[in-house]
């Protein structure tokens, strides 16, 4: 199956600090990644939906100008959490869909990035 | 609304066969999804389902029904490892997948 990487895979911040998840593809181009947020024995939810080159869709609740998302290029998406608060401490997973919507497009999960501010 | 349900938690014994429904009420249905996913890792995918009926892949067997809104994972011949949660996801009318909460099979010896 395909792959899609992630890094870091844990980081440990300071409250305001910055930080940047790099997802990609490795195999496969990419023209729509997702990127979800996952709190302790909750289900994925979905935070933002990309697709190359264009600007993200964010789900009602989301704050955009805290949470970055880049989809600069058909393998490569970022998501960067500015000034981070402990609040934001969660799993952050991406994942990636190559067929255009129509057609069966299975996402494939990156492994995660463990985020805790502390 | 968009509702999908699926049992908090379930115990099965090593060797046996487990079956883990999904109920749900979605705006447009583009295919189910049955996901596993270990603690602290990414969910990875099991079977997908867009017409009703049974598709089995070795083990693993996952059910649909869409005039009653119903699915299910069977897993048969337990083993240690397939202590995880299950993840029963729908792809709605806008091709986005709204995820259950999951279950979480425990499995015992």
């Amino acid at each position: 199956g395909a792959v899609v990487s992630q890094h870091p895979s844990r980081v440990i911040c300071k409250s305001g600090t910055s930080v940047k998840i790099e997802c990609r593809s490795l195999d496969f181009q990419a023209t729509t990644m997702f990127w979800y947020r996952q709190f302790p024995k909750q289900s994925l939810m979905l935070m933002a939906t990309s697709n190359e080159g264009s600007k993200a869709t964010y789900e009602q609740g989301v704050e955009k100008d805290k949470f970055l998302i880049n989809h600069a290029s058909l393998t490569l998406s970022t998501l960067t959490v500015t000034s981070a608060h402990p609040e934001d401490s969660s799993f952050y997973i991406c994942s990636a869909r190559d067929p255009p919507a129509g057609d069966y497009n299975e996402q494939f999960f990156g492994p995660g990035t463990r985020l805790t501010v502390l | 609304g968009q509702n999908i349900d699926q049992p908090t938690e379930m115990t099965a014994t090593e060797g046996a066969i487990v079956q883990i429904n999904c109920t749900y009420q979605t705006s447009g249905f583009n295919g189910l999804f049955w996901y596993q996913q270990h603690a602290g890792e990414a969910p990875t995918f099991l079977s997908y389902n867009v017409l009703d009926g049974l598709e089995e892949k070795g083990r693993f067997s996952s059910f649909l029904s869409r005039s009653k809104g119903y699915s299910y994972l069977l897993l048969k011949e337990l083993q240690m490892k397939d202590s995880a949660s299950y993840l029963c996801a729908i792809m709605d009318s806008n091709y986005q997948l709204i995820w259950g909460a999951g279950t979480k099979l425990i499995i015992k010896p």
